[in-house]
């Protein structure tokens, strides 16, 4: 078991451009999430897949957003055409199917990736 | 609208006594609550769970209790390190949805 790893560890774009981050999760984790963080904030969801299948996407995922996990196993978010408000931790967690192992129930994240919009 | 409320940033305990963190919810719909610790330049680390059937869990110096009518839920640290010092959020769900964090609590143990 490696974790939860996330690349790149930050990212400093100038805004407008494209940015693209991928999360790895354990392999045995079906449950793959993504998570913004800003200054003095908690994580605030962004969407989340089951296996290949984006179940649920928040509110704060603007049409420039967009996650994908093809295949089940690694996922991708990518923002176009980036604002200095993108500015945030992006986290990424994973996790098995509530009632599976219910000592593992927590999400296990990743240490993120730092997007910088300047 | 904030589901998960934690109105203290700060807390700061000297080490071999008690920090208390606490946490308000609103939805009445939670059914699974966690606490989750974090250092900085890390990401959140899984600390300790409660199922709503629940009012007590302990695990080692970590105890969390529920208070499901005044939908209130306190994290308790006995006895407090400094290495304990770090920003601690409060989570909670419904079966199958994502979790909602509070705004975290810094506490700071000094020795």
């Amino acid at each position: 078991d490696t974790g939860v790893s996330q690349d790149p560890r930050h990212k400093i774009t100038k805004r407008g451009q494209n940015v693209t981050f991928r999360c790895d999760p354990i392999s045995e984790h079906n449950r793959l999430y993504w998570y913004r963080q800003t200054l003095g904030q908690g994580p605030e969801f962004l969407t989340y897949f089951q296996n290949e299948a984006q179940l649920e996407k928040s509110r704060l995922l603007s049409d420039r957003f967009s996650a994908e996990r093809p295949k089940g196993s690694f996922s991708t978010l990518e923002i176009q055409r980036t604002e200095q408000g993108d500015s945030a931790m992006y986290l990424c967690a994973s996790s098995r199917l509530a009632g599976q192992a219910k000592s593992n129930y927590g999400y296990t994240f990743g240490s993120g990736t730092r997007l910088t919009v300047v | 609208d904030q589901q998960v409320k934690q109105n203290s940033p700060s807390l700061s305990v000297q080490e071999g006594r008690i920090s208390i963190l606490n946490c308000d919810y609103t939805n009445s719909m939670f059914d699974y609550f966690l606490w989750y610790k974090k250092y900085p330049a890390e990401g959140p680390t899984f600390l300790i769970s409660i199922s709503s059937i629940k009012d007590k869990n302990e695990d080692g110096r970590f105890t969390v209790f529920l208070n499901k009518s005044a939908k209130h839920l306190s994290l308790h640290i006995v006895p407090s390190q400094p290495g304990d010092s770090a920003v601690y959020f409060c989570a909670a769900n419904q079966a199958g949805t994502a979790l909602i964090f509070g705004k975290g609590t810094t506490l700071s143990v000094s020795s």
